[in-house]
């Protein structure tokens, strides 16, 4: 049982470049999250999908899009990097009745 | 707009002393109310809920409604306690969307 997978750990982008984190889990869980982690910042929600098919925005998706690809699969492109999205990128899932989310161990991103 | 405040970014306390990480929140309904911890080189994970009024690790934190916090206390640190811990808020049971704070980092020093 592994929970919440992504993908890549680690990555270094030029800016413009395009990337997608890849996020797995294996609870059952109908809701996916992506945040993104900054010092002095907290946890910020990118998107959320509460349900296969649906997705909708967080705090913070400029730069972003997402893609629910079934409810396993929740993934979350960058399509021209900037700097400013230079971050530790956390993956979740959660049962929305129990509420607890369940995190990825989280990849590094760096755009140079 | 809802908010959640912790104004501490580090806490560093000797081991054995008290430990009260706080955390205010501000949202007008009946909020679900989290902390998560992140160890070093661990995930970020559930410690405690509000609902479920536990003591985690020795750990526990009351919903004071009045004063709208959810402040984190244990009598007693020790030094594996060390670690990242993360107030967030939900709005009500059921919803989709979370609220985390800022973040503070406890140093249980030896």
């Amino acid at each position: 049982n592994a929970g919440v997978t992504q993908t890549p750990k680690f990555q270094v982008l030029k800016t413009g470049q395009s990337m997608t984190l890849q996020c797995a889990q294996d609870m059952n869980h109908n809701s996916m999250y992506w945040y993104r982690q900054d010092p002095g910042m907290g946890l910020r929600l990118i998107y959320y999908s509460a349900s296969e098919g649906t997705t909708d925005k967080g705090e913070v998706p400029n730069g972003y899009n997402v893609s629910r690809l079934n409810k396993r699969e929740f993934s979350l492109r960058l399509e021209s990097a900037a700097p400013s999205q230079t971050s530790v990128y956390f993956c979740a899932s959660s049962d929305r009745e129990n509420g607890e989310l369940f995190f990825g161990e989280g990849s590094r991103l760096t755009v140079l | 707009a809802q908010r959640v405040t912790q104004p501490e970014k580090l806490l560093s306390v000797f081991k054995g002393a008290p430990v009260e990480l706080k955390c205010n929140y501000s949202y007008s309904g009946s909020p679900e109310l989290f902390w998560y911890v992140q160890y070093s080189r661990q995930r970020l994970q559930l410690l405690l809920r509000h609902i479920s009024r536990e003591s985690i690790k020795g750990f526990t934190a009351d919903l004071n409604k009045g004063e709208t916090s959810f402040h984190l206390k244990k009598p007693f640190a020790q030094e594996e306690d060390s670690a990242m811990y993360y107030c967030a808020l939900r709005k009500a049971p059921g919803t989709y969307k979370y609220i985390f704070g800022t973040g503070t980092r406890l140093k249980v020093l030896a």
